[in-house]
């Protein structure tokens, strides 16, 4: 299986900040990556596919870069309902896993 | 969209089937995969089905321990068990995906978990 590393797990972060969470692939898997939002007592949520492209919907304060095992989502100005827990996810080869998960606080 | 069953409380040795009835899009062109969440915990992806051949995969973690299958006449996706264990106790949720060929307007794959169920909740307890 491709193990998924995602750091920091959690980060304290004030409204208006700029936030980025890291998600590294034990191997290479291109541009196969997405990144998910979850807030507490919900199902997850896509933001971003195919590592740099936006889902239709979400604001453009968030952005995702990267390819090959190094990808980054990064938002721009932190809004108060922005405050989750994020997760990357590779979808190059079955099984499809998930990062650990990236919790952002309200500093 | 994505409807899943409602929450379960069961016993150890149960069996259970849960369900995830899709509508608005054709599902037979979609995967639809089934992802766990322990309570205070990340998500885990068990495995995937494709409706319209019945291709499955599992991950290696779930695989033997539970069973994905789907009902194309009624547009549903199904995760079940035939002996729950108190370590089942957890959030179930079903998505969807499109296939590696559905690109968007720029030509990227839209390869993604892009519609997601609300979640089913099974509790395993004696």
């Amino acid at each position: 299986d491709i193990q998924m590393t995602q750091s920091p797990s959690s980060v304290s972060a004030s409204v208006g900040d700029r936030v980025a969470i890291t998600c590294r692939a034990s191997q290479d898997i291109g541009g196969w990556l997405a990144w998910y939002q979850q807030k507490p007592g919900k199902a997850p949520r896509l933001l971003i596919y195919a590592a740099s492209s936006l889902q239709s919907g979400v604001p453009s304060r968030f952005s995702g870069s990267g390819s090959g095992t190094d990808f980054t989502l990064t938002i721009s100005s932190l809004q108060p309902e922005d405050f989750a827990t994020y997760y990357c996810q590779q979808a190059n080869t079955f099984p499809h896993t998930f990062g650990g998960g990236t919790q952002v606080e309200i500093k | 969209q994505l409807v899943q069953s409602g929450a379960e409380v069961k016993k150890p040795g149960e069996s259970l089937k849960i369900s995830c009835k899709s509508s608005g899009y054709s599902f037979t062109n979609f995967w639809i995969g089934w992802v766990r969440q322990k309570p205070g915990k990340g998500l885990e992806w068990m495995g995937i089905i494709h409706p319209g051949d019945t291709d499955t995969r599992y991950s290696p973690s779930f695989q033997g321990q539970v069973t994905i299958s789907a009902d194309k006449s009624i547009s549903s996706a199904y995760l079940q068990w035939s002996s729950l264990k108190a370590s089942d106790t957890a959030m179930y949720y079903c998505a969807r995906k499109p296939p590696h060929y559905y690109y968007d307007s720029n030509g990227n794959p839209r390869d993604a978990y892009d519609i997601w169920g609300q979640g089913t909740m099974v509790t395993v307890s004696s």
